[in-house]
């Protein structure tokens, strides 16, 4: 059963560095692309990141140059450090199994990130 | 610049059907796309994978009563024999290299 679980939310002034992680389960995270994707309160979803099983990684502009997507093989995880946050940060922040380009398959339950003073 | 356009609203009765609409930006007609459903205070579920030609793949566990279906540009989720449960937010998303997109979103009241 392929399992999701996202840690590492919490409240962060502005300006801060936070980082989430993402346990992945019943699959091999380098063998698919992972996305992370937000949701700020009452709003839309948000493509952020994506790295794919190759290794290639793309950021929406959002996050560009503050944002960074990683993955540890032998933890079988996908990591998002944010640094320089800002209160538009503020968001639900959702890792999704993006299925080898294939669109999205598999959601986490998401971990909520506030940025504020 | 690849784009997806949802209504924002829909509202139907139960026991009746309604369809989505998810509208593709020209040049970017011939993508497949995903269509996801985010009931309220709960994360989005995959529904969906609906193709340019019609065909559509469906979730682990997703009934039989929602269905995909394409014509031209625009993709189409459509739900029939609507229950209480269904009255969620309804998104779709595709992908290009280095990009991944999501529509607006319809809010679905039943």
């Amino acid at each position: 059963e392929v399992q999701l679980v996202e840690s590492g939310g919490g409240l962060i002034q502005p300006g801060g560095s936070l980082r989430l992680s993402c346990a992945a389960s019943g699959f091999i995270v380098t063998r698919n692309y992972m996305s992370w994707v937000r949701q700020a309160p009452g709003k839309g979803l948000e493509w952020v990141s994506v790295i794919y099983s190759g290794g290639s990684i793309y950021y929406a502009d959002s996050v560009k140059g503050r944002f960074t997507i990683s993955r540890d093989n032998s933890k079988n995880t996908v990591d998002l450090q944010m640094n320089s946050l800002r209160a538009d940060d503020t968001a639900v922040y959702y890792c999704v199994r993006d299925s080898s380009g294939s669109g999205f398959d598999y959601w986490g339950q998401g971990t909520l990130v506030t940025v504020s003073s | 610049q690849l784009v997806l356009t949802q209504s924002p609203s829909a509202s139907a009765s139960l026991g009746a059907s309604v369809k989505f609409t998810c509208t593709l930006s020209s040049g970017h007609t011939n993508y497949a796309i995903t269509w996801h459903q985010q009931q309220p205070e709960k994360g989005p579920r995959y529904l969906m994978k609906v193709n340019s030609d019609g065909s559509h793949i469906k979730g682990d566990g997703i009934p039989d009563r929602f269905s995909g279906s394409t014509s031209g540009a625009e993709r189409y989720l459509s739900i029939s024999s609507l229950q209480s449960e269904d009255e969620a937010d309804y998104y779709c998303q595709t992908w290009g290299t280095g990009i991944r997109v999501f529509g607006g979103g319809t809010k679905l009241t039943v």
